[in-house]
């Protein structure tokens, strides 16, 4: 079975510039997370989106958005980029059955950021 | 979800016995303690979970105390790729969007040949 896959792997943009994230989640898999994992504030949780809508959202701004398509595949779209926005963003999958017990999420290995 | 804390690093010899433990005295009955761990580059990697019992599977054991307040992951016979940032969250059975994960500092475990 594929892993959760995100491209592109690495990305460069200068400020002002907007940017667009993709993910593929586990085939089967329901819901979609995004996290932003920078050096000084660690992995933060951005969004997750859940048959097509987004279910929960992290302290944010809203400079940055998401979406989920049919096939649960999911998109993550950054405007207006700022220097502070360079960082390793990671989509995760999970099957999110209500009630469970054993949920994990699978990362993916990431896009690597890099506004200038 | 209840917060953790779990030290900032730790050495381990290679083929000895990683112990990492992790606090979490907040810890509400129905949450769960999972730990993931985070190679340099990549995505953080489920490692195990449990409530109260202790549990093993093929990557580590976790045991939990009786009071639930603290909780240790074992890597039986570390080697130089277990060198990782291990991550110890506390959480509750799954709700829709409720994947928003307190990731915290997690413990910087390097094995040393």
């Amino acid at each position: 079975k594929a892993g959760v896959t995100q491209t592109p792997r690495y990305l460069i943009k200068t400020r002002g510039q907007q940017v667009t994230l993709s993910c593929s989640p586990i085939s089967g898999h329901r819901s979609v997370s995004w996290y932003q994992q920078t050096p000084g504030q660690g992995l933060q949780f951005l969004f997750e989106y859940f048959s097509e809508t987004q279910r929960n959202k992290g302290n944010f701004p809203g400079r940055f958005s998401g979406r989920q398509f049919s096939n649960s595949r999911s998109e993550m779209n950054v405007s207006t980029l700022e220097l502070g926005d360079s960082a390793l963003y990671l989509c995760a999958s999970s099957l999110a059955l209500d009630g469970a017990t054993n949920e994990k999420l699978f990362f993916g290995s990431g896009t690597q950021l890099s506004v200038l | 979800d209840a917060k953790t804390t779990q030290p900032t690093s730790m050495d381990c010899a290679e083929g000895r016995a990683a112990n990492l433990p992790c606090n979490h005295s907040t810890i509400s009955g129905n949450e769960y303690v999972y730990w993931y761990r985070q190679i340099h580059s990549q995505g953080p990697q489920y490692i195990i979970h449990g409530l109260k019992n202790n549990e093993t599977n093929e990557m580590a054991s976790l045991i939990i105390t009786e009071d639930r307040k603290s909780s240790t992951l074992i890597l039986p016979h570390a080697t130089l790729r277990d060198t990782a940032v291990y991550y110890c969250i506390v959480r509750v059975p799954y709700q829709t969007g409720a994947n928003n994960l307190f990731f915290g500092t997690g413990t910087r475990l390097t094995v040393i040949p």
